[in-house]
């Protein structure tokens, strides 16, 4: 059984750093990318960026460029979304999905969803 | 950057058909994918590659695809279809996901 298995709510305080994970599991996690997606509370569905775990390529939203860093251990199946200044408006759900070898592909399976919070 | 345009809400009795659209310049031509989200839960793909269904996705969703306007039907609503649903697509010119706004689907 495919799952995409993300890590546990967080709190945090802005200017603090995160570092947010996901394990894939039952699927060669080589062998599909993955993305994150931002859900703000109330709001619709963003595309932050993708990493392909094979070789850590990765494509960022420019929304998101240079806020975030998308990357990935494929020893253990875990990609990783990782903030080094969290800011108020980073509160939101966050899923991993995971795409097939093409841009055109589907996201097939999304994770449960990290719940960040950033707050003084 | 590309735009996918969904309506914010669509309103449908139990037993009828819902629409709902997603538009975007000449989206005909591309690879269009819709979600399903419940409150509280993760997004479901329902739809990929404008009409096909993975599997355990019941056959009264479809879609197609054509011009300016993807479209995601849903025969026989039912209660439990009640959730927003986003369209998304690749846009090859900046090699970026887009997803639509979302469409709010209530079941009167």
């Amino acid at each position: 059984e495919v799952q995409l298995v993300q890590s546990g709510a967080e709190v945090k305080k802005p200017g603090e750093s995160l570092r947010i994970s996901c394990k894939g599991s039952g699927y060669s996690f080589t062998s599909y990318w993955i993305s994150w997606v931002r859900q703000m509370p109330g709001k619709g569905l963003e595309w932050m960026g993708r990493i392909d775990p094979s070789d850590s390529y990765t494509n960022y939203s420019p929304s998101f460029q240079g806020h975030v860093t998308i990357s990935a251990d494929k020893s253990i199946s875990t990609a990783y979304l990782q903030w080094s200044s969290l800011k108020a408006s980073d509160t939101a759900m966050y899923y991993c999905a995971r795409q097939e070898y093409s841009s055109s592909a589907s996201f097939d399976y999304w994770g449960q969803g990290t719940l960040v919070t950033v707050s003084s | 950057s590309y735009v996918l345009t969904q309506p914010p809400s669509v309103s449908v009795a139990p037993g009828k058909t819902a629409r709902i659209t997603c538009g975007g310049n000449n989206i005909g031509s591309k690879s269009v994918h819709w979600y399903q989200q419940k409150p509280g839960q993760a997004p479901v793909l329902v739809i990929y590659y404008d009409s096909d269904r993975p599997s355990g996705i019941p056959e009264r969703f479809s879609g197609s695809n054509s011009g300016n306007t993807a479209t995601l039907t849903i025969s026989r609503v039912e209660a439990g279809d009640e959730a927003d649903y986003y369209c998304q697509v690749w846009d090859s010119s900046s090699d970026h996901q887009v997803f639509g706004g979302g469409t709010k689907l209530t079941v009167l």
